[in-house]
C-alpha cells in the first residue's frame, strides 16, 4: 500500500523554537509539497520540490524553509516558530502529471 | 483559493438524502481532482476528471466535469454517516508565468444526520 508518511500527528512547540516536520513517500514520486490548512482558507502551498535538492516557493513561504536531500524525504522547517504558524500541515507527493497523494497531516500548536 | 470556488461551504443532510457539491473556476481546467478528508486527518483521493463532459462514479459518489471544463460537481446518492467529512476539489490550471499549478478549493464540510 503506497503512502506518504508524516512523522508526527500532533506537535506542541514553544514560540521561538526551531521545528522540523518530516515527510517520507515510498512511491518514487518526483514532486513533493507542503501545505498548511486553516479554517476558511483551504489548502495553501508553502513550498514544493520537483527534484532532489530543488525547491520552489509556494504562496506563503515566509517563516518556513525546506530541505530535500533524498528523493523520498521532504522536510519543512520553521526557523523560529510563532503562534501564527499554529495550523494543520499536510505533505503530498505526485508524479509530474499525476494526482496528489497526501499524508495524514501534522497538527502543530505553537504556544 | 479564489481561483477555485467551492460551494456550499458546509452542508447538513439527513441520512438517505442526496446532495451535490460544486467546484467552479473562471479558467479552463486541465485536470480536476476530488478528495475527502476525515476531520483532523489527511486527504484521501476520490476521483480525477480530465475530459470535458467526463463522469466517474465510485460506490454512491459521482463526479462530473462540464463540457467547458470550468465546473465540476460531486453528487452523493443516499448519504450515509460514513460520507461525513470535508470534500475538497483540486484543479490543474495554467500559471500566468507559464507552466501549470495545482490549487485547491476551500472545502465543503458535510454533516450527515442519522
Amino acid at each position: 500500500d503506497v503512502k506518504v508518511t508524516q512523522s508526527s500527528r500532533y506537535l506542541v512547540k514553544r514560540t521561538g523554537e526551531k521545528v522540523f516536520l518530516e515527510c517520507v513517500q515510498d512511491m518514487d514520486h518526483e514532486n513533493m509539497f507542503w501545505y498548511r490548512q486553516d479554517p476558511g482558507l483551504g489548502l495553501r502551498l508553502i513550498y514544493f520540490s520537483y527534484d532532489v535538492k530543488m525547491k520552489e516557493k509556494g504562496d506563503i513561504p515566509e517563516g518556513y524553509s525546506v530541505s530535500r536531500e533524498k528523493k523520498e524525504r521532504f522536510s519543512l522547517i520553521l526557523e523560529s516558530a510563532s503562534t501564527s504558524q499554529t495550523s494543520m500541515y499536510l505533505c503530498a507527493s505526485s508524479r509530474f502529471s499525476g494526482g496528489y497523494t497526501f499524508g495524514s497531516g501534522t497538527r502543530l500548536t505553537v504556544v | 483559493s479564489q481561483e477555485l470556488e467551492q460551494s456550499p461551504q458546509s452542508l447538513i443532510v439527513q441520512e438517505g438524502k442526496n446532495l451535490t457539491i460544486n467546484c467552479t473556476s473562471s479558467k479552463t481546467l486541465y485536470g480536476l481532482y476530488w478528495y475527502k478528508q476525515k476531520y483532523g486527518e489527511g486527504l484521501i483521493f476520490l476521483m480525477m476528471l480530465q475530459k470535458g463532459g467526463e463522469e466517474k462514479s465510485h460506490e454512491k459518489i459521482t463526479a462530473k466535469l462540464d463540457e467547458k471544463k470550468q465546473q465540476s460537481s460531486l453528487h452523493i446518492t443516499a448519504s450515509q454517516p460514513s460520507h461525513a467529512g470535508i470534500y475538497l476539489c483540486g484543479a490543474v490550471m495554467p500559471r500566468d508565468t507559464g507552466g501549470f499549478k495545482t490549487i485547491f478549493g476551500a472545502g465543503t464540510r458535510l454533516f450527515v444526520k442519522a
